[in-house]
C-alpha cells in the first residue's frame, strides 16, 4: 500500500520568511495530493491540492510542486505570518481500481512556527 | 449548513467500557469516513463507507466497528475500550465521482482518553 513520509516535523521560521515542506510517496499509482492544515485544537482544513498532471499549482502566498518521477511534492508557503503557524500534513491517494473508490494515506505532520 | 458534526466532543472511558461516535453531514455526501490522530502519527484511516450501505477496513480497524446509518450518518462503535485506543477521533466526508478527486471535509472531531 501507499506510505508518505514528510519532512521536517518541526519547522521554526521568521515572520515574512519561506516555509517548505517536503513529502515523498511510494506508489506510483498516486495521482492526486492535497495538503491539509490544522490548527491547535481544530480540525483539518484543505489548503491546496494537486493532481499528477500538473506540476505545480499556486494560491496566493501558498504553492504545491510535484514531480511524479522522484515521488515527491513540497508545500511552499512566502511572506510567512504568525497566522500560518500550525500543523500542516500532506496526503496522497490513487483510485483503486477494484474499489472505484480514492482513499487517503497522510503524512505524519509538520509543526510550523512563525515568529513575529 | 452544519458541514460534519460530531458527538461528543470529549469522553473518559475505563477500560472495557463501550461508547458510539456519532458522525453526521449535511452536505449530501456519498463518502464517510473515521480516522484517528495520535501524537507524531498523522491522520490514520479506521473505516471507511464509499456509499450508503457499504464498509470498508482501513488501516487501523481492529477493536472498532461501524455503522453507516443512513446517507447522513456514520457512527463508530467501541465495543471495549483498551488504554491503546486514547486518541482524537475524527469524522470526514466527501463526494467522489471519478475521475474527479473531491475534498474530504472533517468534523471537529472527538477526544477520547481510555483510562
Amino acid at each position: 500500500g501507499e506510505n508518505v513520509e514528510q519532512h521536517p516535523s518541526t519547522l521554526s521560521v521568521q515572520e515574512g520568511d519561506s516555509a517548505v515542506i517536503k513529502c515523498t510517496y511510494s506508489d506510483s499509482a498516486s495521482n492526486y495530493f492535497p495538503w491539509y492544515k490544522q490548527e491547535l485544537g481544530k480540525r483539518p482544513q484543505l489548503i491546496i491540492d494537486i493532481r499528477s498532471n500538473v506540476g505545480e499549482k499556486k494560491d496566493q502566498r501558498i504553492a504545491v510542486t510535484l514531480n511524479k518521477t522522484a515521488k515527491h511534492f513540497s508545500l511552499h508557503i512566502t511572506e510567512t505570518q504568525p497566522e500560518d503557524s500550525a500543523v500542516y500534513f500532506c496526503a496522497a491517494s490513487s483510485w483503486g481500481m477494484n474499489t472505484g473508490f480514492q482513499k487517503l494515506v497522510f503524512g505524519t505532520g509538520t509543526r510550523l512556527l512563525v515568529s513575529p | 449548513n452544519a458541514g460534519v458534526t460530531q458527538t461528543p466532543k470529549f469522553q473518559v472511558l475505563k477500560t472495557g467500557q463501550s461508547m458510539t461516535l456519532q458522525c453526521a453531514q449535511d452536505m449530501n455526501h456519498n463518502s464517510m469516513y473515521w480516522y484517528r490522530q495520535d501524537p507524531g502519527m498523522g491522520l490514520r484511516l479506521i473505516y471507511y463507507s464509499a456509499s450508503e450501505g457499504t464498509t470498508d477496513k482501513g488501516e487501523v480497524p481492529n477493536g472498532y466497528n461501524v455503522s453507516r446509518l443512513n446517507k447522513r450518518e456514520f457512527s463508530l462503535r467501541l465495543e471495549s475500550a483498551a488504554p491503546s485506543q486514547t486518541s482524537v477521533y475524527f469524522c470526514a466526508s466527501s463526494d467522489q465521482n471519478q475521475p474527479s478527486y473531491n475534498e474530504q471535509f472533517f468534523g471537529p472531531g472527538t477526544r477520547l482518553t481510555v483510562l
